[in-house]
This record gives structure tokens, sequence and C-alpha cells, in this order.
């Protein structure tokens, strides 16, 4: 499975749409890329999820780069809420061997 | 209310002492998860499983035992407890049938092994 690369912390203003990178230049054509964040040490949480087109959901949009090696988590008007590490994996459709989650962004939204 | 439901929340045991962490998903889920995760590590996978009877090593499984009898349980084990597994757990659910399902994930269980 192709391994991702994201800056270990961003800020973000209150009300601000929040851009939060991800490089994945090694990944395959049948792999998806997929976003999560985790809330202190709560579970993960899912966020949106894609292949080749843009997503949005009422979460997030999700732009993935026409060559696919990089995408864009967008959360349109960050909350303090949206404080959170903000993890992109990207895995093969139905595999088993699900990834091992990276380091992730510390995503800090500031008043 | 779709949920992955791990228990203890919190668990502390003294080296050697067998304990099992219960996970239960009922969102009639194919795959279930174990990972940990420890600081500036990430989490890792234990243990995977994709249906019943089907289980499969992850990326640190030493020290872990896992059993999947039952679609909606997947029992984490560890035989002989060391501190090395003083760690936050999570267990996690998906569908394989639907395709590109995202992966739920439980509340987490925090170890502390003395």
């Amino acid at each position: 499975d192709a391994k991702t690369t994201q800056p270990p912390s961003m800020d973000c203003a209150e009300g601000r749409a929040a851009n939060l990178p991800c490089n994945h230049s090694t990944i395959s054509g049948n792999e998806y890329v997929y976003w999560y964040r985790q809330i202190h040490s709560q579970g993960p949480q899912y966020i949106i999820h894609g292949l080749k087109n843009n997503e949005t959901n009422e979460m997030a949009s999700l732009i993935i780069t026409e060559d696919r090696k990089s995408s864009t988590l967008i959360l349109p008007h960050a909350t303090l809420r949206d404080t959170a590490v903000y993890y992109c994996i990207v895995r093969v459709r139905n595999a088993g061997n699900m990834l091992t989650f990276g380091g992730g962004t510390r995503l800090m939204v500031k008043p | 209310e779709a949920q992955v439901t791990q228990n203890p929340r919190y668990l502390i045991t003294v080296t050697g002492k067998k304990l099992t962490v219960t996970c239960s998903q009922n969102m009639n889920h194919e795959y279930m998860s174990w990972y940990r995760q420890d600081p500036g590590l990430g989490l890792r996978q234990i243990y995977y499983s994709m249906n019943v009877e089907v289980t499969d090593k992850g990326d640190v499984p030493e020290g872990y035992k896992v059993s999947r009898k039952e679609k909606r349980n997947f029992p984490l084990i560890l035989e002989s407890p060391s501190p090395n597994q003083t760690s936050l757990y999570f267990c996690a659910s998906s569908s394989l049938i639907t395709g590109n399902s995202p992966l739920h994930f439980g509340n987490g269980t925090r170890l502390t092994v003395t």
C-alpha cells in the first residue's frame, strides 16, 4: 500500500477554511484516499474518501489532483471543535490489511 | 445506533495476569481489526479478521491473540501481559461487501500493565 506524507501541524483561524494537504505519490490505480480525524484520545472518526473525483459531504471536501499523487482535505468553516489530528490514508478496496496510520497533521483552530 | 463497543474503557493490571478486551459491532460487518496507539508511533495494526473464523496478523501481533467465533465479536486476548503492552487500544470494523466502506472505530481501551 502507498505511503502518505502530511505536515505534522497546522494552524487555522476560526471561521476560515482549513486546507490540509497529503502527498501520496506512489498511489496505485485501485487505491482510495481516506481521511479520518482523532479528537484527543477518542477513536478515529471517518471524514471522507475518494478515488479520482473530488468529493464533498456535510463535513468536508476532498480535492484529488488529476495525477492522484496528492490530495487536500478542506474544512470550509473551521470551528474550535475541529481541532484534532487528521490522518490521510490510502488503501486498496476491500484490503484486509488496513494500513497503519501515520503521524497525521495536528490541526489547531484558534479563536 | 450503529457502533463499535469496546470494554473496558480503562484497565490496570499486573504483569502476567491474563486479560481480555472485548469488541462488539452491530453493523453486520465482515471485517474487524485491532490497533494500538502509542505516542509518536501512530496507530499500528495488531490483528485483523476478514470474516468468522478467519484471522490474520497485522504489524505488531506479538503477545496478542484474537478469536472470531461470531461475526459481531472480536476479543483481544493478552495471555501474559507485559509493561510494553501499556497502550491505547482501538477496535474497528468495516463492511467488505459494500466495497470502499470506511472503518468504524470504538472509543478505545486504555491499558496499563505494571
